[in-house]
Order: C-alpha cells, then structure tokens, then sequence
C-alpha cells in the first residue's frame, strides 16, 4: 500500500496549510498525522481522521474520504514548519508517507 | 509523564549484530503494544516491527524479516530490538514507538528520543 504525499508546501503566516495524503481507498482507513521538527522524534498532532490528542492546537484538523487524507493547519505560525507525515495501517504493517516539508514563509 | 528511552545504538560492522533496547516510564507498559520506527539520516518514516500487549503477535517489515527480532520483557518495562546480519542499509535513527488502540487501529502516541544505528566496514 502506497502513501503519496507532496515533497513540500508553502504558506504565509496566519494562512491556511493544507497537507494531503493519497491512497487507494483510504477513505475506507484510518489515518494518522505526525510532526516532526529537525533534531527530534515525531508528534502524533491527529489521529482516527480527525481526532486531536491531548495537547494539539485546534489549529490541527484532519479530513479523510475517496483517496485523500487532509491535514488542515489553520492559522500557521512558525513554530508549525516541519515535516509532516500521514500514516495507515495494511493489514499488519504500518505505512508511512514520504512526508511533506511544511515551510512557513 | 510518558518516557521511551532507547539505547543500544552505535556502530556496527556488515553481517554483525545490536540489541537495541526501549525502557518505558510514565504509564503501564504491559498494556500496550509497541513499535520499531526508522528514520535514514534526511529521510522518511519506516516502520520495522511491532509486538502487542502480550508478546504474542509480533510483525516485521519485509526489509528486515529474517534478520531481526522484537521481544519485550514486561517486568522490565522493555522492549528490545535484536538485529542481526547488519546491513548498510540499516543505518538509521531507531525510534521506539508506542502503539494506542482505537476506531479498530494503532496510533503511534508517544516516541523516545531514538537511537543512531551506523553499520559501516
């Protein structure tokens, strides 16, 4: 099973960042979100489609139907530039995405 | 407050063997399963093993079937990753990853620090 997502987006401070992840079908599974910032481990930020752990900004929100999954960061700041990564679960085996580069402009 | 701790990262030969090990604080282990994530230097997530709750259901990633082991120790509140037949292509940070059940899936919840592995003649 295959993530795709864009190597790199772009937003204003303040703007709307729209991160996507596509598959076959994965509206049919549930996806998770992960930050990483450089020199440290990945953060959970969504998980089950849409929902927010403990601790997330309600700036993070997420959408998943068809073939596309959607981060939605609203209201960026620069702390937000990062690497983000959708994942899924195959049957027994955990799938990443190749990741996108969020830059904050 | 929840803690993974890797160790047992460093530099290893072709065809040799690491253990690497992820000490769990903070919360009750034995309640959940846990995952080996890699991470090659500027590049993407890959995810290498999980062992569930009872050590019982255990799965690797075709890049390192064969090759290497997950087990966890439940009085230890560890789980270690035995790699064997090193390759090159086995270098990478190795993140120990919590997994949390919910809407019929794993969600990664918590991460440690990670640990570099180099497998270098």
């Amino acid at each position: 099973y295959v993530l795709t997502q864009p190597p790199s987006e772009s937003v204003a401070p303040g703007q709307t960042a729209r991160i996507t992840c596509g598959g076959n079908k994965i509206g049919t599974k549930s996806v998770h979100w992960y930050q990483q910032k450089p020199g440290q481990a990945p953060v959970l930020v969504v998980y089950d489609d849409s929902a927010r752990p403990s601790g997330i900004p309600e700036r993070f929100s997420g959408s998943n139907s068809g073939n596309t999954a959607t981060l939605t960061i609203s209201g960026v700041e620069a702390g937000d530039e990062a690497d983000y990564y959708c994942q899924v679960w195959d049957t027994i085996t955990a799938v990443f995405g190749g990741g996108t580069k969020l830059t904050v402009l | 407050e929840v803690q993974l701790v890797e160790s047992g990262g460093g530099l290893g030969k072709p065809g040799e063997s690491l253990r690497l090990s992820c000490a769990a604080s903070g919360f009750t282990s034995s309640s959940f399963t846990f995952n080996w994530v890699r991470q090659t230097p500027g590049k993407g997530l890959e995810w290498v093993s999980s062992i569930d709750s009872g050590g019982r259901f255990i799965y690797y990633a075709d890049s390192v079937k064969g090759r290497f082991t997950i087990s966890r120790d439940t009085a230890k509140n560890s789980v270690y990753l035995q790699m064997s037949s090193l390759r090159a292509e086995d270098t990478a940070v190795y993140y120990c990853a919590r997994g949390s059940f919910g809407s019929g899936t794993y969600r990664l919840d918590f991460w440690g620090q990670g640990t570099l592995v180099t497998v270098s003649s």
